[in-house]
C-alpha cells in the first residue's frame, strides 16, 4: 500500500525567513514519482515539481528547492526567503508506475507573515 | 494550457437532494479523477476513470456515483444528498504515457448540503 505522511499540519514563518515543508512516504514498488502542488487560497491545486525514483538529483528552481533522499523515503521542500505570495497549503503526492491513482499527504498550510 | 473545468464554485443543497458535479478538461486526457477535500484529512479519492464510460472506485465512493460518456467530461453524482457530504470536491486529469505523471487540476466547488 502507498501512504505519503506530511506530519507539519501548519507553519507559520515571518516574510523572508527559509521554511522546508516536511514529506515522507511509503511504497514497495520500485518505480515511482513524487510530486508538490500548492493549492492557494483560491483554490485551485497547482503543480511545482515532479520527480520519479531513480532521479536522486536535488532540484532548485527560484526560490524553491527538493530535497529527494531515498534512504529516509522524504521529499522536502525548501523556501527561500519566504513571501507573503507563498502562503498556501502545500500537498506531497506519490504515484507508483503499476496504478493510475495518485496517494496525497494530508497538506501543510503555510503562512508567511509581513 | 490545459484546463479543467467544473462549472460551479459553491453550491447549496437540501439534504435529499440528487446533485451532480461536472467537470470538463480540454486536453483530450484519458484519466480523470474525483476528490474530495476535507481539513485534516487532505484529498481522498472517490472515483476515477481511465477511458469512456470505465470507472474504478477511490478509496470513499460511498454515497457517490459518476458518469464518463464523453472522454471530456466526468461528472459526480450524489444520489441523495447528506450533510455529510459537505466538501470541497476537485477534479483532475491526467494524459498517457509521460503525461499521465502530472494531474491538472480544476478550481474546486465548495458543495454544503443543509
Amino acid at each position: 500500500a502507498q501512504k505519503v505522511t506530511q506530519a507539519q499540519t501548519e507553519i507559520s514563518v515571518v516574510e523572508k525567513e527559509d521554511v522546508t515543508l516536511d514529506c515522507v512516504y511509503e511504497t514497495r514498488d520500485t518505480t515511482y514519482y513524487l510530486f508538490w502542488y500548492k493549492q492557494p487560497p483560491s483554490g485551485e491545486l497547482v503543480f511545482l515539481i515532479r520527480r520519479n525514483s531513480f532521479d536522486e538529483q536535488n532540484e532548485i528552481s527560484g526560490r524553491y528547492s527538493w530535497n529527494f533522499q531515498k534512504s529516509t523515503s522524504s521529499f522536502n521542500f525548501t523556501i527561500t526567503a519566504s513571501q507573503v505570495v507563498d502562503s498556501a497549503v502545500y500537498f506531497c503526492a506519490l504515484r507508483v508506475n503499476t496504478g493510475n491513482q495518485f496517494y496525497f499527504g494530508t497538506g501543510t498550510s503555510l503562512t508567511v507573515i509581513p | 494550457d490545459v484546463k479543467v473545468t467544473q462549472s460551479s464554485r459553491y453550491l447549496v443543497k437540501r439534504t435529499g437532494e440528487k446533485v451532480f458535479l461536472e467537470c470538463v478538461q480540454d486536453m483530450d486526457h484519458e484519466n480523470m479523477f474525483w476528490y474530495r477535500q476535507d481539513p485534516g484529512l487532505g484529498l481522498r479519492l472517490i472515483y476515477f476513470s481511465y477511458d469512456v464510460k470505465m470507472k474504478e472506485k477511490g478509496d470513499i465512493p460511498e454515497g457517490y456515483s459518476v458518469s464518463r460518456e464523453k472522454k471530456e467530461r466526468f461528472s459526480l453524482i450524489l444520489e441523495s444528498a447528506s450533510t455529510n457530504q459537505t466538501s470541497m470536491y476537485l477534479c483532475a486529469s491526467t494524459g498517457v504515457g509521460v503525461a499521465k505523471n502530472i494531474q491538472y487540476f480544476g478550481a474546486g466547488t465548495r458543495l454544503s448540503v443543509l
